[in-house]
């Protein structure tokens, strides 16, 4: 079946613009994570639902940042007035969130935001 | 808090050579561990993870890792490596018994392999 796709999988804005990242989990996966990856670095937690819930977002930088996923389904991450730092890969997981025991994430390819 | 502390962010090696990497964590509550990979340009995959049981956990392309919980490491070994091992290994932990847990990563170590 198919994974976890992300689009666009390259994005450019100039510093100000608004953007917006697709996360599209696998069929059925309860759980979905957002990522950020900067460069040189390992993955952080932005933020977590379960179905259309928001469960965590202790991992957002700052209030520019928004994330939503209103059907429970697809998910996006929206960053506001964009600023050099935030360039990164931003990384999508899905999992299917079995209660009792662990339930393996599984990633999507990443959409790398480049802030001009 | 949980962390990881990845100790080389590089690991240079020639090939048919055995590789360690090193990770060390921490944690004040018991966690899954998980060595991921990232081959270039593509998505991060899980190669291995230690939930319970026995300490020493393989991969199908013969890595393995040994979870010592009084040192609190989780080292990633290979025998010996091959070209196509080249990659960014990243150790990552997240709660034990937790449903839907977000993950901790280290910094990750970049493995190249010299013919």
């Amino acid at each position: 079946g198919a994974g976890v796709s992300q689009s666009p999988r390259y994005k450019v804005a100039k510093r100000g613009q608004d953007v917006a990242l697709r996360c599209d989990p696998i069929s059925g996966h309860v759980s979905l994570f957002w990522y950020q990856q900067a460069l040189g670095q390992g993955p952080e937690f932005l933020t977590y639902f379960q179905n259309e819930a928001q469960l965590d977002k202790s991992g957002l930088p700052s209030d520019r940042f928004f994330a939503e996923r209103p059907e429970g389904s697809v998910s996006t991450l929206k960053i506001q007035r964009t600023q050099q730092e935030d360039s990164a890969v931003y990384l999508c997981a899905s999992s299917l969130d079995r209660s009792g025991g662990y339930n393996e994430q599984f990633f999507g390819p990443g959409t790398r935001l480049t802030v001009l | 808090a949980q962390s990881v502390t990845q100790l080389d962010s590089q690991v240079p090696v020639f090939e048919e050579a055995p590789v360690e990497l090193r990770c060390n964590y921490s944690s004040s509550v018991s966690v899954y561990l998980f060595w991921y990979v990232q081959y270039p340009n593509q998505g991060l995959q899980l190669l291995l993870k230690y939930l319970s049981g026995s300490t020493l956990v393989e991969s199908i392309n013969g890595f393995e890792a040994e979870f010592n919980k009084s040192q609190t490491s989780f080292h990633l070994r290979k025998p010996s490596v091959h070209i196509s091992d080249t990659a960014e290994y990243f150790c990552a932990v997240s709660d034990f018994g937790s449903s839907a847990s977000k993950i901790i990563f280290g910094s990750g170590t970049r493995l190249s392999i010299r013919p």
